[in-house]
């Protein structure tokens, strides 16, 4: 199994472009979640997903979207991507129940110049 | 609402040495937490969770309700030990799906 992928794992983007984060899962979790790390800041949930066509907002959605139309898919769209949305993102999935551990992607770094 | 802290951002101790890491939460509910670590260029992942009740690595973590804290402790710490903690908390479960509140986390360095 490859667990959790995450592509790209760089990307620099200019001011007002945007782009789509991709993230897979071949464990077949429910469970899916994107979060951003700033340095000294720790994780934020940005959104996340109980299961198939089911998503919500975690604590700092605004600027990006995302869609599950799969089990195993879950990406990231962020548009007119602006300079305070440079940060390292993680996508992540667990089990039905969070008693269970939640599994790591590699993380993108997306810079916003 | 839920709110997981880590006074300590580095901390650095010598090998053999004995290690706290402090984590202190905020929240309503019945709290359930977790150690997360992540060693350099590796993927974040799960040490212990405190329902386990369990000693990973050598590290243990005891839930304290009184003082709302989560710290993780080794008695002798190594140099392999060297790497970004993360305290979180469980919230939401009973209503719209369960999901972590992290820390700012602490990076630890064991030096020789």
């Amino acid at each position: 199994n490859a667990g959790v992928t995450q592509t790209p794992k760089f990307r620099i983007l200019k001011i007002g472009q945007s782009m789509t984060l991709q993230c897979a899962q071949d464990m077949n979790h429910n469970y899916m979640y994107w979060y951003r790390q700033d340095p000294g800041m720790g994780l934020k949930l940005i959104y996340y997903s109980v299961g198939a066509g089911i998503t919500d907002k975690g604590e700092v959605p605004n600027g990006y979207n995302v869609s599950r139309s799969t089990t195993e898919d879950f990406p990231l769209r962020l548009e007119l991507a602006a300079p305070s949305q440079t940060s390292v993102y993680f996508c992540a999935s667990s089990p039905r129940d969070l008693y269970n551990e939640q599994f790591f992607g590699p993380g993108t770094r997306l810079t916003v110049l | 609402a839920q709110r997981v802290t880590q006074p300590e951002k580095l901390l650095s101790v010598f090998k053999g040495a004995p290690v706290e890491l402090k984590c202190n939460y905020s929240y309503s509910g019945s709290p359930e937490l977790f150690w997360y670590v992540q060693y350099s260029r590796q993927r974040l992942q799960l040490l212990l969770r405190h329902i386990s009740r369990e000693s990973i690595k050598g590290f243990t973590a005891d839930l304290n309700k009184g003082e709302t804290s989560f710290h993780l402790k080794k008695p002798f710490a190594q140099e392999e030990d060297s790497a970004m903690y993360y305290c979180a908390l469980i919230h939401g479960r009973e209503t719209s799906g369960s999901r972590l509140t992290f820390g700012e986390g602490t990076q630890l360095t064991v030096n020789p």
